[in-house]
């Protein structure tokens, strides 16, 4: 069974310039979530899914970031503008249901982001 | 609102030893714990859940605890092996408050096992 899904691995892009990122969570997981990491720290959630609903999105930098999961499937976190901030890795997450015990969260390998 | 703290942050050990891991947590209204390893430039893996109403959870050489009312969980690693070099989370699964459905991580500790 495949795992989480992320793309692309790798970004590098100038400031000001914009990125996306895409996410396809295990098959049958209606909880997905975005992470953000900084070198040396623990991931920091932007955004939780329900199925297509963001049901905690308090973390997430409305000026400039944007999220969508159409049809509860994969999801898309896009940065625009991006700044040197940002640089960063964006990890995405599912599980089957967020709320209970045995709700394990599988991550995928996440993607690098360098803003020049 | 929850914090994780996890200690120490960096442990260098020769290869052979048993070592403990510690997680401690401010808020005990959890769902969950979970410990994760992530090597350089890769994604987490989980490596145990421990739900609320239990109190240890194996896997292999890999042995976890949570002590919810004191908010405490360790990861023991028996018999370490170079192998094991990574830098292992802790994350609780918050139960209430505001923090609510939120996965919260520690900082991480970073484990360095040399032959």
């Amino acid at each position: 069974e495949a795992g989480v899904v992320q793309s692309p691995r790798y970004k590098i892009i100038e400031k000001k310039q914009p990125v996306a990122f895409w996410c396809n969570p295990i098959s049958g997981h209606n909880t997905l979530y975005w992470y953000l990491q900084n070198l040396g720290q623990g991931p920091e959630l932007l955004i939780r899914y329900e199925n297509e609903e963001a049901v905690d999105d308090s973390q997430l930098p409305k000026d400039r970031f944007s999220a969508e999961r159409l049809k509860g499937v994969d999801s898309t976190l896009k940065i625009q503008p991006a700044e040197l901030g940002d640089s960063a890795v964006y990890l995405c997450a599912s599980s089957l249901t967020a709320v209970r015990g045995d709700g394990e969260l599988f991550f995928g390998e996440g993607s690098r982001l360098t803003v020049l | 609102k929850q914090e994780v703290t996890q200690i120490p942050a960096a442990l260098s050990v020769p290869e052979g030893e048993n070592l403990v891991l510690n997680c401690s947590f401010t808020d005990s209204a959890i769902y969950n714990l979970q410990w994760f390893r992530q090597d350089p430039g890769k994604g987490l893996t989980s490596l145990l859940l421990i739900q609320s109403s239990q109190r240890e959870q194996t896997s292999g050489r890999l042995n976890a605890s949570l002590d919810k009312s004191s908010g405490r969980s360790t990861l023991y690693i028996a018999a370490s092996q170079p192998g094991d070099s990574a830098t292992y989370l802790c994350a609780v699964l918050n139960a209430g408050g505001t923090s609510y459905g939120k996965l919260t991580f520690g900082q991480g500790t970073i484990l360095t096992v040399h032959p």
